[in-house]
């Protein structure tokens, strides 16, 4: 049983077109979210929601639009794509506050031709 | 701002002998949690070992402990009897303990690289 799964794995598509990626936990976890991994490997948070409600927003370009349906999902919708969006994008969940640790999904990678 | 820096870019361990790699974090703040995870070549991250400040007990999980040493802001993880599994890129992380503050920050990361 796959406890936090992303789709797709992998992703690519042509600059200036609208993508989604989808996060789903069965881990019972209220917090959910998104950090991108570039390609020197650095982390970084975008995101964050806890029981539908987003607490983190870091500075990210608004043509990055998470949306979490009820706790148990997190998609991240991006428009407009650009050569620089190519990284890995990781979902993970925690339960309240991380303070245990994340679970993470396996990553998407998007590549931006 | 907290930082966390990993200085070693990269190590190598001869397979069954010690390693460890070096964390150093910056922060003002008394109470948080520190992580090491590991991310293998497929990509997945995994919770190695987790450490709360204001306990002076070094954790341990197996053949993974760490030296947490407090004042002088430092988390190192030490790898006994390594395996070829344990190949991987090893990232560490802090998270502070403050109320409303969910986010970890990462450091850059460690390549363990693990000799036949």
């Amino acid at each position: 049983d796959t406890a936090v799964s992303q789709t797709p794995k992998y992703l690519v598509t042509q600059m200036g077109n609208d993508k989604s990626i989808k996060c789903e936990q069965n881990l019972g976890h209220d917090t959910m979210y998104w950090y991108k991994q570039d390609s020197k490997k650095f982390l970084k948070i975008m995101f964050s929601y806890n029981n539908k409600e987003l607490i983190i927003n870091e500075t990210v370009p608004n043509r990055f639009s998470p949306k979490s349906p009820d706790k148990a999902h997190l998609n991240l919708h991006i428009n407009s794509l650009e050569l620089g969006d190519s990284a890995v994008y990781f979902c993970a969940s925690s339960s309240y506050r991380g303070m245990d640790g994340y679970t993470f999904g396996s990553g998407t990678r998007l590549t931006v031709v | 701002a907290q930082t966390v820096t990993q200085s070693q870019p990269e190590m190598s361990v001869q397979e069954a002998e010690t390693v460890t790699l070096s964390c150093t974090y910056d922060t003002s703040e008394s109470d948080y949690y520190l992580f090491w995870y590991k991310q293998p070549p497929s990509r997945q991250m995994i919770l190695v070992i987790r450490q709360e400040a204001y306990k002076q007990q070094n954790a341990t999980e197996n053949r993974f402990s760490v030296n947490f040493q407090k004042a002088a802001k430092s988390f190192s993880l030490k790898i006994s009897d390594s395996q070829l599994g344990d190949a991987a890129m090893y990232f560490c992380a802090y998270r502070s303990a403050g109320s409303g503050t969910y986010k970890y920050i990462f450091g850059t990361g460690t390549r363990l690289k693990v000799l036949a």
